[in-house]
């Protein structure tokens, strides 16, 4: 069955290490987003991505980068990690030409 | 701007109908969404509206009127397993391509 799946699950790591979060989709579809999400702020979007070699910015992209080599991934890097970025990742997709996004299992990530 | 508003928390008897609502404030609009999303797990789809009026599906029911820029979640026979947030999110097209903002979400208890 085709799935979108976020690796790792969990992760710890330091102040000022640079972490990449891995999402995977075996839908073909060629939208692809990345959002946090925080008690008080609900979903936000930080990055997205609507094909090879596209990449845009969302509302909170500030500490963040994407990249999209290939139709199946979109890493999300954060070049140097803080405590205000301990947060829960979810990633999603949609097929191009509708809406309907579903999201992969999450991300949790403390920054110490 | 994007500002979008639902109740924070509600508690309901099993067996019962709860209607969540979502009121919403944006520059563009071209679809309202509502997902359902269990503790540490990923939001699911539930509905889509597009047009004003009523879309059902099984337990569940969707509203929208896009003069009052106003819709709710109808659920019910609620059963424990309801117990969860629910997510409105909002399609507006400015700038383009397949965005979704999201509300904060409303947690819903349901009680025996």
């Amino acid at each position: 069955d085709a799935e979108i799946t976020q690796s790792p699950r969990h992760k710890i790591t330091e102040t000022g290490r640079q972490v990449t979060l891995a999402c995977h989709q075996t839908w073909n579809h060629n939208n692809m987003f990345w959002y946090r999400q925080d008690l008080g702020h609900g979903l936000r979007l930080i990055h997205y991505s609507y094909g090879v070699q596209d990449t845009n910015k969302g509302e909170v992209s500030d500490g963040y980068s994407v990249s999209r080599s290939n139709t199946e991934d979109l890493p999300l890097t954060l070049e140097s990690a803080a405590s205000s970025q301990t947060s829960v990742y979810f990633c999603a997709s949609s097929e191009a030409g509708t809406d309907t996004q579903y999201f992969g299992p999450g991300t949790r990530l403390t920054v110490l | 701007g994007q500002n979008i508003d639902q109740p924070t928390e509600m508690t309901a008897t099993e067996g019962a109908i709860v209607q969540i609502n979502c009121t919403y404030q944006t520059s563009g609009f071209n679809g309202l969404f509502w997902y359902q999303q269990h503790a540490g797990e990923a939001p699911t789809f539930l509905s889509y509206n597009v047009l004003d009026g009523l879309e059902e599906k099984g337990r569940f029911s969707s509203f929208l009127s896009r003069s009052k820029g106003y819709s709710y979640l109808l659920l019910k026979e609620l059963q424990m397993k309801d117990s969860a947030s629910y997510l409105c999110a909002v399609r507006d097209p400015t700038g383009g391509g397949n965005k979704l903002t999201f509300g904060t979400g409303t947690q819903l208890k349901v009680e025996l």
